[in-house]
């Protein structure tokens, strides 16, 4: 089944700590994106990646950082959480970019 | 630099009318141009997409959508709504490059009243 796996679904952390957002995928996609959405914004692009270690920011990469290691997993990470980051996290990939992505099914993050 | 306008933030329509949501882009050259629904708490699933060719895609559900370059709009059109259609729908473009961003619309909430 072809799918992208985010992990955790929901996570609560306070302002200033360290945030790592995980996303699988066993379809081995080139292209991995993370998304941000907040209502009345739609979706926006923090960083894509082509492969791995080949990664590129997207419209608004401040304050995040991304990894990618191995073909399957992306990770985003945010260096001491601010509260306007709270949002809901979307990754998604695609067998090449600019192709129809698939979405996993977000990880809602609370910073308090 | 690409972007793309859903005019309408909320639609109410009632079951079985026919239905049009709007979407207009903005990019220079031949989009490839998305549309993805989202149920509550879910992640976005594809509707349709064009690449090229025949102007109307026809995607699932009975959903279609028309690509007209003179007036650079994607509309998603639908003959008859079930109260199931119900949710938030989402107008994206793509560059057709091997660096291609996706970029999405702010997305249009359907209502559909039984």
């Amino acid at each position: 089944d072809m799918k992208v796996t985010q992990m955790p679904r929901y996570l609560i952390k306070r302002m200033g700590e360290n945030v790592l957002l995980e996303c699988g995928q066993d379809m081995s996609h080139e292209t991995m994106y993370w998304y941000r959405q907040d209502p009345g914004l739609g979706l926006q692009l923090i960083y894509i990646s082509y492969d791995v270690d080949s990664n590129s920011e997207g419209d608004i990469p401040k304050g995040y950082r991304v990894s990618r290691k191995k073909r399957e997993h992306f990770s985003l990470i945010l260096d001491s959480a601010k509260t306007n980051q709270t949002s809901v996290y979307f990754c998604a990939s695609s067998l090449w970019a600019a192709q129809a992505p698939l979405f996993g099914e977000g990880t809602r993050l609370s910073v308090l | 630099a690409q972007s793309v306008t859903q005019p309408d933030a909320r639609v109410t329509v009632s079951e079985g009318a026919s239905l049009q949501l709007r979407c207009k882009y903005s990019y220079s050259g031949t989009p490839y141009l998305f549309w993805y629904v989202q149920y509550p708490r879910q992640g976005l699933q594809l509707l349709l997409k064009y690449y090229s060719g025949d102007p109307v895609v026809q995607g699932v559900n009975g959903f279609e959508a028309e690509f007209i370059k003179s007036n650079s709009s994607f509309h998603l059109r639908k003959a008859s709504v079930h109260w199931s259609d119900s949710a938030v729908y989402f107008c994206a473009v793509s560059d057709n490059n091997a660096g291609a961003k996706l970029t999405f619309g702010g997305g249009t909430r359907l209502t559909v009243r039984p």
